[in-house]
């Protein structure tokens, strides 16, 4: 049962560099999001997507970017990493029915610092 | 004004205290409502549903009051694995998470 899975774990990134946070579900989900939590704080959504091949901005979407080519697989890519984006980064999916369930399923989480 | 307000605490309660949280939401023509519980370090989960005509689950019990667009989380005889973030979620089309409670249990 791996649901929604996210790598890295954990990433230390220098000011300016860039990367790739990767998520993949297995439950054909059409509905996926990056939403990211600061210390104390609640989630953010940062881009959302409603099926392969549409993204959409959310909230805060500045400094990021999203791409959805499968419906197994919506990776989030930092340009040019700031201190501002060091935060946990919280990949979910969920089904249309989610919206009378309230399910959205989580992966466990990458967790970022920009030094 | 943010679509959903929360107290962020943190609760601090002895064990076996009784304990409430508050949610207020600012959408009227919001579908549906739920808590969801968010361990130390953890990913969130879904606690329960919440309606209008309350929603019972053992220790927990959660309301809606759509006139007033409120929503609570009653939890009885806390125990000490109830410590966690309690965040509650309105869904008006998108889902809208609350900033959380945080509830420690004390022994």
């Amino acid at each position: 049962n791996a649901g929604v899975t996210q790598t890295p774990k954990f990433r230390i990134l220098k000011i300016g560099q860039s990367m790739t946070l990767q998520c993949a579900q297995d439950m054909n989900h059409n509905y996926m999001y990056w939403y990211r939590q600061d210390p104390g704080m609640g989630l953010k959504l940062i881009y959302y997507s409603v099926g392969a091949g549409i993204t959409d901005k959310g909230e805060v979407p500045n400094g990021y970017n999203v791409s959805r080519s499968t419906t197994e697989d919506f990776p989030l890519r930092l340009e040019l990493a700031a201190p501002s984006q060091t935060s946990v980064y919280f990949c979910a999916s969920r089904t249309p029915r989610s919206t009378n369930t309230g399910e959205l399923f989580f992966g466990e989480g990458s967790r970022l610092t920009v030094l | 004004r943010k679509e959903v307000e929360q107290d962020p605490g943190p609760f601090n309660v002895p064990e076996g205290a009784t304990v409430a949280f508050n949610c207020t939401y600012s959408n009227s023509a919001s579908q549906s409502f739920f808590w969801y519980r968010q361990d130390c370090r953890k990913e969130p989960k879904l606690l329960m549903s919440v309606y209008s005509s309350g929603n019972e689950d053992g220790r927990f019990t959660a309301q809606l009051n759509r006139a007033s667009q409120y929503i609570s989380l009653l939890i009885r005889d806390s125990k000490l694995s109830d410590s966690a973030t309690y965040l509650c979620v309105v869904i008006s089309g998108k889902f809208y998470f609350g900033s959380g409670t945080k509830l420690n249990v004390k022994p």
